[in-house]
């Protein structure tokens, strides 16, 4: 059964530096990786898609990249920036098609 | 603007009472899904719909109950029966079904805080 693990569940870091996310899938047979952000006491905003055939997607300052074979699946953040503050949820489309999620991990970026 | 609108934003109950929680779209989407949402723990599936009048079970469905008569509304339904429904339940969409399109990303309400005492 897919397990999703995201360490670590906060992370507090200085304005204008780079960080990485991490996201640990346990089976490889995944469509897709889905990487989300969420707001205190708001839904969750899709942020990267990334495919099962692809390594890695951008958008803006973000980075998401892929690694079937480790499991992994990396966000990275350039320039960080206190709006940047928010939880970021990662999730993994299994063979069922059904969405099994991180229990995410809390950003602060400190001005 | 096109989106998911989820009513109430906050929502008390006593033990015992059956509540309903509302979810609307406008996107034109087929799928739609209910999840919970409850601290350090992934969000859990509870029930989904890929098309009017068909829904299907999640991970967690006991005590829920829905219904999908119309394209735009997925209610939820939170029973007696479920043992512990304080929680944040989240409504998503999505262009297509799970396997039709299943790289569609989903879109989300902002959520109902449901309490219950």
């Amino acid at each position: 059964k897919q397990e999703v693990t995201q360490i670590p569940a906060a992370l507090s870091v200085p304005e204008g530096e780079n960080l990485v996310l991490n996201c640990s899938f346990t089976d490889s047979a995944i469509y897709n990786l889905q990487w989300f952000r969420q707001d205190p006491g708001k839904g969750l905003t899709s942020l990267l898609l990334i495919q099962s055939s692809q390594r890695e997607q951008t958008s803006g300052r973000l980075n998401a990249s892929l690694d079937k074979s480790s499991g992994r699946s990396t966000l990275y953040i350039a320039a960080s920036q206190p709006g940047d503050s928010a939880t970021y949820l990662c999730a993994g489309m299994d063979s069922n098609y059904q969405l099994i999620w991180g229990a995410g991990t809390k950003l602060i970026i400190k001005p | 603007d096109g989106g998911i609108t989820q009513s109430p934003k906050y929502l008390f109950r006593k033990e015992g009472q059956n509540v309903t929680l509302s979810c609307e779209q406008n996107l034109n989407h087929d799928a739609m899904y209910w999840y919970r949402q409850d601290p350090g723990q992934g969000l859990r599936l509870i029930y989904y719909s890929q098309i009017v009048n068909d829904f299907q079970k999640g991970d967690i469905a006991e005590g829920y109950s829905v219904s999908r008569e119309k394209k735009e509304s997925f209610p939820l339904t939170v029973t007696s029966a479920q043992k512990n429904p304080t929680a944040f339940y989240l409504c998503a969409s999505s262009s297509q079904g799970r396997s039709a399109s299943y790289n569609s990303p989903l879109h989300f309400g902002n959520g109902t805080r449901l309490t219950v005492t």
